[in-house]
This record gives C-alpha cells, sequence and structure tokens, in this order.
C-alpha cells in the first residue's frame, strides 16, 4: 500500500554541518512530494514540495529533488542552524487532489552551537 | 490571518468522562482531518473530511467521533476516553482540487487521560 519511509532519527548536528534527511516512497499513482517541519511545541508547517518528477522544491536553504527513478525526496541543507532544529516529515498525497497526505514517522533534528 | 484554531489546547480528564476537541478554519477548505502524534508513531490520521456532511475513518478511528455540520468546523469527539488516548493531536485542512494544496495544521491539542 502507499507509505512514507524516513530516515530513523535523532539526528544530531553542529551548527554549519551539511544535512541529509532520506525519505522513500511507495505510491500508487503520480503523488505531489512534501516536506513539513514541525518547531517545538508548534503544528506542522509546510517546508517545500514538488508535484512531478525532476521538480526541485526549496526553501529557506532545504531543498529536496523528487526522484522518480528511485522513489526518494531526500531533505537537504547545506549549512544548518540551531533555529532549524525540529521535526521533519516526509509525505505523498498518491496523486489526488482530495486533500489526504500520508505521511512518515518524522525525524527528529537538534543542531548545537 | 489564515488559520485553524483548536481548543482546548492542553486537557487533563478521567477515564470515560466526554469529551470534545473542537477545531475551526477560516480558509473555506473543504477537506478537513484530525491526527494523532504520538513518539516513535509519527502522524496517524483519526477521522477526515471532505466536505460538510462526508466524513470517513483514517486509519486509527476506533474510540472516536467526528461531525462536520458546518464547513469551517470539525469537532473531534471522544465518547468514553481511556488511557490508551492520551497523545498530542492536530487538526488539519486544505482545499481540494488542485495539485497546489497546503495543508493546514492547528496548534495541536495535548490530552491526557488518567
Amino acid at each position: 500500500g502507499d507509505s512514507v519511509t524516513q530516515m530513523e532519527g535523532p539526528v544530531t548536528l553542529s551548527e554549519e554541518a551539511f544535512l541529509t534527511i532520506n525519505c522513500t516512497y511507495t505510491a500508487t499513482g503520480y503523488p505531489s512530494l512534501f516536506w513539513y517541519v514541525q518547531y517545538p511545541g508548534e503544528g506542522l508547517q509546510l517546508l517545500l514540495k514538488a508535484t512531478k518528477a525532476d521538480d526541485k522544491g526549496s526553501n529557506k536553504g532545504f531543498e529536496a529533488t523528487y526522484r522518480k527513478e528511485t522513489t526518494s525526496f531526500h531533505l537537504e541543507k547545506g549549512s544548518v542552524q540551531v533555529s532549524d532544529s525540529a521535526v521533519y516529515f516526509c509525505a505523498h498525497d498518491r496523486g489526488s487532489t482530495l486533500g489526504r497526505l500520508y505521511f512518515g514517522r518524522g525525524t527528529q533534528l537538534t543542531v548545537w552551537p | 490571518e489564515a488559520q485553524v484554531t483548536q481548543n482546548p489546547r492542553y486537557l487533563i480528564t478521567v477515564t470515560g468522562k466526554k469529551l470534545t476537541v473542537t477545531c475551526s478554519q477560516n480558509m473555506n477548505h473543504e477537506y478537513m482531518s484530525w491526527y494523532r502524534q504520538d513518539p516513535g508513531l509519527g502522524l496517524r490520521q483519526i477521522y477526515y473530511s471532505m466536505n460538510v456532511e462526508v466524513t470517513d475513518k483514517g486509519d486509527v478511528p476506533e474510540g472516536y467521533k467526528v461531525s462536520r455540520k458546518e464547513k469551517r468546523n470539525f469537532p473531534l469527539i471522544l465518547e468514553s476516553p481511556s488511557p490508551n488516548q492520551t497523545s498530542l493531536y492536530f487538526c488539519a485542512s486544505s482545499a481540494t482540487g488542485t495539485d497546489h494544496y497546503e495543508q493546514y495544521f492547528g496548534p495541536g491539542t495535548r490530552l491526557t487521560v488518567t
């Protein structure tokens, strides 16, 4: 069935380090892919998205490329900051426009100064 | 300001005492959903609604009820709460019919059932 598999956390990095959080998906349709971020004590908010193969989503220095051949959507950032500490969720919509999203389990990122 | 609001933000209750968590959105979204978030399990969908009077079960609906009598509101009802429903709950909404929608989340309700 449809699912999202994320890299297990927690991930702990020093400030200015390079970040990769792996995400792979299975979907029966042609899904759009999303990364959501949850800062401490808050709800989730959309970080970036890609709607078709080879699209690159980007926001706040984060990037992810929709790779259909490897069914992946890995999140990267070249230089993390303490303020990036949060939980990151990968998700897809199974190619539907009906609103439902399928989330991964989330990856906790902690960045130390 | 576009937003999803939930109330209460924190709730401690006892087993078997009925409770309702309210959710409201001001964006005229068709789709609304409830999730629970538990450590190590991520977000699991409880119920969702495609529009007024249209609701359906998500992945973990047992012990919960919902209603959608108005487009803006989507309350979550626990008729007889149990300790295994202690969790962090999120309401979310989105528009439908477009491939560029964004799902908006409320701030969360932390529920403890003793």
